[in-house]
């Protein structure tokens, strides 16, 4: 099954150290969103791509990366969690034809911990 | 700017109730609406969506209409189950260049057997 898969689901890291979160998709969609959502809230979006064109939130923290190397793979990376950082994050896509564009698609999310 | 006005949860039912879930909107132009659910620890699901008035998206006995008139877009559901226990997300994809979402704040639904 066509799908988005995160991982890992569960990651745990320490205070100000590195932390890469992925996401890859089968769908072949242009369009790849990550969330930062905390709990009982809404997600909040971070940036986006569409194909290779990044587009960045005003209010996303300067501690928040992003990479997509090619059209499965995005990656989070976040230079210096803290401990406002843990949170689940979502990774979505939506199709690349304007039909049908407008719907994204979720992983599983990665829950983050930050010790 | 465009906003999702949610109903306040969280909301507790017994099985085999009506469920309503209330959704407003406030948007510029002719934006798509969704229904996502979330169990815990999982991501957001689809449940349903309408992309024009009138629109009435349906999946797994759940319904919501497209009302432009009112601009709502309330989840209906007619006999509620345990395994319907989750959080609801109503959202709009906004009409212009990116379609990014907006969200509303989420209502939980604990369903008791």
């Amino acid at each position: 099954d066509a799908m988005v898969i995160q991982n890992p689901r569960y990651q745990v890291t320490q205070f100000g150290k590195p932390v890469t979160l992925s996401c890859s998709q089968t769908l072949n969609h242009n369009v790849m969103y990550w969330y930062q959502q905390k709990s009982s809230q809404a997600p909040k979006l971070l940036f986006h791509y569409y194909d290779k064109d990044f587009n960045n939130e005003a209010d996303t923290p300067d501690n928040f990366q992003s990479r997509r190397p090619n059209t499965s793979f995005c990656f989070l990376d976040i230079r210096s969690p803290g401990l406002g950082d843990a949170a689940m994050y979502l990774c979505a896509t939506s199709r690349p034809y304007r039909e049908g564009r407008d719907t994204q698609y979720f992983g599983p999310g990665t829950r983050l911990t930050v010790l | 700017g465009n906003s999702v006005t949610q109903m306040e949860g969280p909301v507790t039912l017994s099985e085999e109730a009506f469920l309503t879930i209330n959704c407003t909107y406030t948007a510029t132009g002719y934006p798509s609406l969704f229904w996502y659910v979330q169990y815990p620890g999982e991501g957001l699901q689809l449940l349903l969506k309408a992309t024009k008035a009138d629109d009435k998206g349906s999946n797994k006995g759940f319904e919501a209409t497209y009302r432009k008139e009112t601009t709502s877009f309330h989840l209906e559901k007619g006999s509620v189950q345990v395994s319907d226990s989750a959080v609801y997300f109503c959202a709009l994809s906004e009409t212009s260049g990116t379609y990014k979402y907006i969200f509303g704040t989420g209502t939980r639904l604990k369903v008791l057997a």
